[in-house]
């Protein structure tokens, strides 16, 4: 079965400052989401990767997908106190027949 | 549009109970997936829903099943309940090939 390795587990970051999250798949990757979650609540939909190569950006986020290295990499810029949560980024396993599969989850903490 | 709705948002039970979660997709999905999240096992894959089938299935045992209902409504049920059954239980609605829209989730403590 697939496996995401997410890096780091936490993080604690002075606002204003970048940051990187990390995700490595055991398997390849076909398909990459990411998701945000505040602490005991449900998902919020950040973005999704399909190709190698592929980079999306929204307000100050930025996800890449290198489909050799199997790897994803979600980068904030100028953290704000909006950023924390959880990070949690997910892939279909089993070409979908097994769900999503995801990593345990990046906690992000952002520092006034 | 509405979002996924997931009722009802927080529910105490006692081992050996059961329990029905209900969730209700964003309008004109007809997939909803299930997932169990605890801060041991992170989120787990349940089961899948697509047209009042089940389409896929996860590593749980059998007292966890579901069924989805023509207005692509589902319910989660879970029999016998465990204290490792505590946990955030998510829903999420899709289309076909795309994102999962999930739900605020159901927390469910057994005591």
């Amino acid at each position: 079965s697939q496996e995401l390795e997410q890096s780091p587990q936490s993080l604690i970051v002075q606002e204003g400052k970048n940051l990187t999250i990390n995700c490595t798949s055991s398997k390849t990757l076909y398909g990459l989401y990411w998701y945000k979650q505040k602490y005991g609540e449900g998902l919020i939909f950040l973005m999704m990767l399909q190709k190698g190569g592929e980079e999306k950006s929204h307000e100050k986020i930025t996800a890449k997908l290198d489909e050799k290295k199997q790897q994803s990499s979600l980068h904030i810029t100028a953290s704000q106190p909006s950023h924390a949560g959880i990070y949690l980024c997910g892939a279909l396993s089993g070409g979908g027949a097994d769900g999503l599969t995801f990593g345990k989850g990046t906690h992000l903490i952002i520092q006034p | 549009k509405a979002g996924v709705t997931q009722t009802p948002r927080y529910l105490i039970k006692t081992r050996g109970q059961q329990v029905t979660l209900s969730c209700s997709p964003i309008s004109g999905h007809r997939s909803v997936s299930w997932y169990q999240q605890t801060p041991g096992q992170g989120l787990q894959f349940l089961f899948e829903y697509f047209s009042e089938t089940q389409r896929n299935k996860g590593n749980f045992p059998g007292r966890f099943s579901g069924r989805q209902f023509s207005n692509s409504r589902s319910e989660m049920n879970v029999s016998t309940l465990e204290l490792g059954d505590s946990a955030l239980y998510l829903c999420a609605s899709s289309l076909p090939s795309d994102e999962q829209f999930f739900g605020p989730g159901t927390r469910l403590t057994v005591l």
